[in-house]
């Protein structure tokens, strides 16, 4: 089974701090995917990646930034943690770009962070 | 880009009666469309997905869904449902020349004993 494991479930981080969330996926999947998941928005796309080193804005990417410096791994970053963005975060991946199955993306259970 | 609207937020229903959920997406193309669901603590989990050919598709948990270019929906059915479908469902459409897929904003199901 492919799994998705996100660093942490929980976490509460301070007003301004720099915030680190990681996401590794064991499967060799090209294509991996932050969001953000609130009451009554659903999933919203912040930043996604196709490849190492790559990496593509989503329809909110502002204050977050990403890296990709292993095919497995995908790091959304918080420059300055602020309360808008206490939220849920996901991660998920998916394979091989444009074919039918990169369309089916395996999550993670998320983190949920919260910013005082 | 694509864009997805799920009407309602919070459906209840009794356990053993059916189930619709309704979804409509906005894409001028041939959209790929798919419904996930996700139990309380967890990630998203795919339901069912359509790309193309038969328009009513078969999921898992004995879920159904049946595409109406139309209607421009992609809705969501149970015959009989069952307590532990009880969760929150997304709608989600992706398009043909980009793998960046967009989701609509859930529905709370609640079955009720």
């Amino acid at each position: 089974d492919v799994k998705v494991t996100q660093s942490s479930r929980y976490l509460v981080k301070r007003t301004g701090e720099k915030v680190f969330l990681e996401c590794v996926q064991d499967m060799d999947h090209e294509n991996m995917f932050w969001y953000r998941q609130d009451p009554g928005l659903g999933l919203r796309l912040i930043y996604f990646s196709y490849d190492v080193k790559m990496k593509e804005k989503g329809d909110i990417p502002e204050g977050y930034s990403v890296s990709r410096e292993k095919k497995e791994r995908f790091s959304l970053i918080l420059e300055s943690a602020s309360t808008n963005q206490t939220s849920m975060y996901l991660c998920a991946s998916s394979p091989q770009r444009l074919a039918e199955s990169s369309y089916e993306q395996y999550f993670g259970p998320g983190t949920r962070l919260t910013v005082t | 880009a694509q864009s997805v609207t799920q009407p309602d937020i919070h459906i209840t229903v009794s356990e053993g009666a059916s189930l619709e959920l309704r979804c409509n997406y906005s894409y001028g193309a041939t959209p790929y469309l798919f419904w996930y669901v996700q139990s309380p603590g967890q990630g998203l989990q795919l339901l069912l997905k359509y790309f193309s050919g038969d328009t009513l598709v078969q999921g898992i948990k004995g879920f159904e869904a049946e595409f109406k270019r139309s209607q421009s929906s992609f809705n969501l059915r149970k015959p009989s449902v069952h307590w532990s479908d009880a969760a929150e469902y997304f709608c989600a459409v992706g398009a043909e020349d980009n793998n960046d897929m967009r989701f609509g904003a859930g529905t709370r199901l609640t079955v009720k004993p």
